[in-house]
């Protein structure tokens, strides 16, 4: 079974930083690309990043590009979200999602529970 | 650029509901919708315009082509009233459409 858990969503204030965690279980986690969707309070949802299953390509959307940086570490199944800069409409639940197919750019099939990130002084 | 249509749609349980999504250009069928209830992560129903996804009921149907696109659902069941989205991975950046919500009529 597919299992994804986010971790380290917290309040933070504007122009701080936090590195979001998601743990990955129940597949082959390296061959799969993974992503990070986020959902604003009572908003719709927005992709942030994908990456690559080998970690070797990355992207981005506008909004986070060069703040945000997204890694993982296949040998402990985890992806991760390094977010810099926080501004307040950062604030959102942050889902960890798998990627379907082999592509990078493709649908996400398995999500996580969320993590709420609060940017706020 | 994704728009889905209407913004709220209300209909009775038994019925049909069609769901509309415009892209603002071109995506072939690079097309997903997604399912949310209140406080649960989105769940993936089809992807491919077309292709249910696994477990999936029968009642969920999609279709479509370059820039017009819908999700049926041939006869609502209590557990379909929620908000659905649609998703194009047609090229960067990903998107989502704003959400329709359905509500019991």
């Amino acid at each position: 079974e597919v299992q994804l858990l986010e971790s380290g969503g917290d309040l933070v204030q504007p122009g701080g930083s936090l590195r979001l965690s998601c743990a990955a279980s129940g597949f082959t986690f390296n061959t799969y690309a993974m992503g990070w969707v986020r959902q604003a309070p009572g908003k719709g949802l927005e992709w942030v990043s994908t990456i690559s299953g080998s970690g070797g390509s990355t992207f981005y959307s506008d909004p986070v590009k060069g703040r945000f940086t997204i890694s993982r570490d296949n040998s402990e199944n985890t992806l991760y979200l390094q977010m810099n800069s926080l501004r307040d409409e950062d604030t959102a639940v942050y889902y960890c999602a798998k990627v379907r197919s082999g592509s990078f750019r493709s649908t996400f099939d398995y999500w996580g529970q969320g993590t709420l990130l609060t940017v706020s002084s | 650029v994704l728009t889905q249509s209407p913004a709220t749609l209300s209909v009775s349980p038994g019925e049909r509901a069609t769901l509309s999504c415009r892209a603002s250009q071109r995506i072939s069928t690079n097309l997903a919708w997604y399912q949310q209830k209140p406080g649960q992560a989105p769940r993936l129903l089809i992807s491919s315009s077309s292709t249910r996804a696994t477990g999936v009921a029968a009642r969920f149907s999609g279709g479509g082509s370059g820039t017009e696109f819908t999700l049926t659902i041939s006869s609502l069941q209590s557990e379909d009233f929620a908000v659905y989205y649609c998703q194009h991975y047609d090229s960067w950046p990903l998107g989502f459409g704003q959400g329709t919500k359905l509500e019991i009529k």
